[in-house]
């Protein structure tokens, strides 16, 4: 079975600063795509930014970009000049290739202060 | 560009009642997910279909049911409802043709309150 653990419940920064949020996982799997979902206090989930296993180059979307170390199982997110609008629960989440369904992580609540 | 869609938004519901959640995916996405989010918790895979064939099943208790229909969209049952059934039941969707493949994409969710 596949398990996602996100070690920080909580994280609070300064406007524009800069953030990572850690994550590991645990698989016997080669091919997989791992996530960060934002969930705002809509409690909308927002796809933030994917990587799929195979590919070493690490994902970025904006503002936002990913560290995958592949053999330590780890896929940390990096949020750069961090805005007041990134305040969310942020969850990780992994998936199998052909499983769907995602596994998720226990979330970090991020605070981004003015 | 279109999301997907779930309704009712809210629901209250009594204890031992039945109550329907539907779901319509993005345009010609193919595959359907449930996920359930209790108060403070993350998100909890239900169940899942491809082409309207049950595609993986995770922890969804005896009591629900759920089926993909022809046009796509998708509907979980959820009888002799429980207080414990009180959450965020969300739906999502992906296609395996759309170049999105593995990526699934949630709609708002459904408040289910169960007194």
């Amino acid at each position: 079975a596949q398990t996602v653990t996100q070690s920080q419940p909580e994280m609070s920064v300064q406007e524009a600063e800069t953030v990572t949020l850690s994550c590991t996982y645990d698989t016997s799997e080669n091919n997989y795509y791992l996530f960060w979902y934002k969930q705002p206090p809509s409690r909308q989930m927002i796809l933030v930014i994917r990587q799929e296993a195979y590919k070493q180059q690490n994902a970025t979307e904006n503002r936002f970009s990913v560290n995958f170390q592949k053999a330590a199982k780890s896929f940390s997110l990096k949020i750069s000049d961090s805005q007041l609008g990134d305040t969310a629960m942020y969850f990780c989440a992994f998936e199998v290739q052909g499983a769907q369904k995602l596994v998720f992580g226990q979330g970090t609540r991020l605070t981004i202060n003015p | 560009a279109a999301g997907v869609i779930q309704s009712p938004r809210h629901l209250i519901k009594e204890k031992r009642e039945t109550a329907t959640l539907k779901c319509y995916p993005i345009p010609r996405h193919d595959t359907v997910y449930w996920y359930q989010q209790g108060p403070g918790q993350d998100p909890q895979f239900l169940i899942s279909f491809y082409e309207k064939m049950q595609s993986d099943k995770g922890s969804i208790p005896d009591r629900f049911s759920a089926q993909q229909f022809s046009d796509y969209h998708s509907e979980l049952n959820m009888s002799s409802l429980e207080l414990g059934d009180s959450a965020l039941y969300f739906c999502a969707s992906s296609s395996l043709l759309a170049g999105g493949q593995e990526t699934q994409y949630f709609g708002p969710g459904t408040r289910l309150l169960v007194l």
